[in-house]
């Protein structure tokens, strides 16, 4: 049972590009909800899909913005990066009505802007 | 949600019971305590979680104090594995949102 898959693993890009991030959720869930983690801080959150609609933001421009598949998929597109973009990106994937409602991380996508 | 408060990191031997608090006072009647933690170069890790009672699973046990006010987490006999950062966070259940507040939380070292 594959759990949370990301690629690329790590991503080198320069100031003003854009980037795209993408999540394979494990098997079996249908939501997906994306973190930003910049060095010795914790992960925060980015948003979140379900039914190929963000449900859920956190506090992050419209620089931000991402899709998901009828598969559940998902990508991450970051437009205009800044230096301040430099982090790890996680995907979490869980199942709607969940008693336990926790979440599956994948490794993340260690993203560097020069 | 409620924020927490940990302590920024604690040591503890190998083989001992590894004891890691939270405060989070201002926590609601709706929301549960969830912990994760994150071992270097990975994504964050489900332990364990509760609303009132203690909990206890394969990898840890969850005590809640009756005012709900703070909780400890409990590795029973640590290993080198379970060095890692572990978050304490609470949550309003069951709404389908999945939009945790992770804070820094506390550095675990696990000493041979």
């Amino acid at each position: 049972d594959a759990g949370v898959t990301q690629s690329p693993t790590h991503l080198i890009k320069t100031r003003g590009q854009q980037v795209t991030l993408r999540c394979s959720p494990k098997s079996g869930h249908d939501t997906v909800s994306w973190y930003q983690q910049a060095l010795g801080q914790g992960p925060q959150f980015i948003f979140q899909y379900y039914e190929e609609e963000e449900r859920q933001r956190g506090n992050f421009p419209d620089r931000f913005s991402g899709h998901q598949f009828p598969n559940y998929s998902s990508e991450l597109n970051v437009n205009a990066l800044l230096l301040g973009d430099s982090a790890l990106y996680l995907c979490a994937s869980s199942l709607v009505g969940t008693e336990d409602e926790k979440l599956f991380f994948g490794s993340g996508t260690q993203l560097s802007v020069l | 949600d409620a924020k927490t408060t940990q302590p920024t990191s604690m040591d503890c031997a190998e083989g001992r019971a590894a004891n890691l608090p939270c405060n989070h006072s201002t926590i609601s009647g709706n929301e549960y305590v969830y912990w994760y933690r994150q071992i270097h170069s990975q994504g964050p890790q489900y332990i364990i979680h509760g609303l009132k009672n203690n909990e206890t699973n394969e990898m840890a046990s969850l005590i809640i104090t009756e005012d709900r006010k703070s909780s400890t987490l409990i590795l029973p006999h640590a290993t080198l594995r379970d060095t890692a950062v572990y978050y304490c966070i609470v949550r309003v259940a069951h709404t389908g949102a999945n939009n945790l507040f992770f804070g820094t939380g506390t550095r675990l070292t696990v000493i041979p």
